[in-house]
């Protein structure tokens, strides 16, 4: 069954303006991962916060996590327009040889020059 | 650096024909390896997974076969390929935490 769920489904702002995307997840995590899709492309990793971690930066990304709301937001400054890709959050719930993920339906995030 | 290969990058086959989509990675050893489908602006639904050479996990139930018959490489089969079949299919090999991509393999099932 789906684990996160984004919201909301599309987005379309100007570029230089920000960007927020929300995760929301049903069961205990270990951690909570973004990933980006440019359109017809494999996944790319961006940034994973811990459980235990409430915020989390790398470059214009900014990533929260409320394990209390069950819920993460990614949040992309001063967008780009090639910053258009569809966005993706994953909860990871166990860790060693075992590991899986479970992916979101993701964000389609359009970014106008 | 680890790279991750699959081919072929896009496929038409008519429906009840057979299936082989090959992924192979590079640069790493023992990877935990996936096989992903992606239907038209959804997300991913994990299909197979494996831990090791000949160990196979199967998420949903359908059509599809896995294996791994050496240890970087992930093959995704089908005897007889249904229309529900098209979709996007990702090979991905993980960390022990995050995963690494291939590009994909659009299946078009006619």
């Amino acid at each position: 069954s789906q684990q996160g769920e984004e919201d909301p489904q599309a987005l379309s702002i100007q570029e230089g303006e920000n960007a927020t995307m929300n995760c929301s997840y049903k069961t205990s995590i270990n951690n909570l991962q973004w990933y980006r899709q440019n359109s017809g492309r494999g996944l790319v990793h961006l940034i994973l916060i811990r459980s235990n971690e409430r915020e989390k930066h790398s470059g214009r990304l900014r990533v929260t996590l409320d394990t209390s709301k069950k819920s993460s937001s990614l949040l992309i400054t001063a967008s780009r327009a090639a910053d258009t890709a569809s966005y993706f959050c994953a909860t990871g719930n166990s860790g060693g040889s075992n590991y899986k993920l479970t992916f979101g339906k993701g964000t389609l995030l359009t970014v106008n020059p | 650096s680890q790279t991750i290969h699959q081919w072929p990058a896009t496929l038409v086959q008519p429906v009840g024909s057979p299936l082989s989509l090959e992924c192979t990675v590079e640069g790493t050893s023992n990877p935990n390896l996936y096989w992903y489908r992606q239907a038209a602006g959804r997300g991913l639904q994990l299909l197979f997974y494996s831990v090791g050479i000949g160990q196979i996990s199967s998420e949903v139930p359908q059509n599809l076969s896995a294996s791994r018959p050496q240890d970087r490489q992930f093959i995704l089969s089908s005897k007889k390929l249904l229309l529900s079949d098209s979709g996007f299919y990702l090979c991905a090999w993980a960390t022990l935490n995050e995963q690494y991509f291939g590009p994909g393999t659009r299946l078009t099932v006619t």
